[in-house]
């Protein structure tokens, strides 16, 4: 059974840091790993969508990473804003019928 | 605007009374599937389907059924809520190349 791990569980840091979310997964049969941001009460927004094949993929200041073989992704946030407070929840998609695995998530907190 | 849509975003309830939670995505997906979403808990994949007329159970079936007679629409049902289903439900269409989610159905069974 597919189990996802993030960590850290929670990160408070100040305005303009560069900072760094890990994703660990048990299974390294998997067909992609998505990230997706969510604000409270929300629903999931995707920021990026890395397919096996690949080793990373960017947006803007985001940037994420895949090691396959090793069963873990980063995610890079890059100059931080205030506006990036959200719990990250990084999702592997599984080869079995494409199912999405979640972790818990790390709420990030980014203050002024 | 691609996207899913699901209504209603908040729904009070009693104990006992079916319900039926809407799914809709342009799309034109054939993998749909619901989540529901509980403190400490995380994400958990409830049904799935792969197409029109095929679904099946995730993790957390108890409780729940799913129809797919259309190939953008997919119910969420409840024939008999309990308080335990009280929760925070998402849609999501998608599969390999990445899932898109609805923006949640915050559901209490009192």
């Amino acid at each position: 059974k597919q189990e996802v791990t993030q960590i850290p569980a929670a990160l408070s840091v100040p305005e303009g840091e560069n900072l760094v979310l890990n994703c660990s997964f048990t299974d390294s049969a998997i067909y992609n790993l998505q990230w997706f941001r969510q604000d409270p009460g929300k629903g999931l927004t995707s920021l990026l969508l890395i397919q096996s094949s690949q080793r990373e993929q960017t947006s803007g200041r985001l940037n994420a990473s895949l090691d396959k073989s090793s069963g873990r992704s980063t995610l890079y946030i890059a100059a931080s804003q205030p506006g990036d407070s959200a719990t990250y929840l990084c999702a592997v998609i599984g080869t079995s019928y494409g199912k999405l695995t979640f972790g818990q998530g790390t709420i990030l907190t980014v203050h002024p | 605007e691609a996207q899913v849509t699901q209504n209603p975003r908040y729904l009070i309830t009693v104990t006992g009374k079916k319900l039926t939670v809407t799914c809709s995505q342009n799309m034109n997906h054939e993998y749909m599937s619901w989540y529901r979403q509980d403190p400490g808990l995380g994400l958990r994949q409830i049904y799935y389907s792969m197409n029109v007329e095929v679904t099946d159970k995730g993790d957390v079936p108890e409780g729940y059924k799913v129809s797919r007679k259309e190939k953008r629409n997919f119910p969420l049902i409840l024939e008999s809520p309990s308080p335990n289903q009280t929760s925070l439900y998402f849609c999501a269409s998608g599969k390999n190349y990445g899932y898109t989610f609805g923006s949640g159905t915050r559901l209490t069974v009192v």
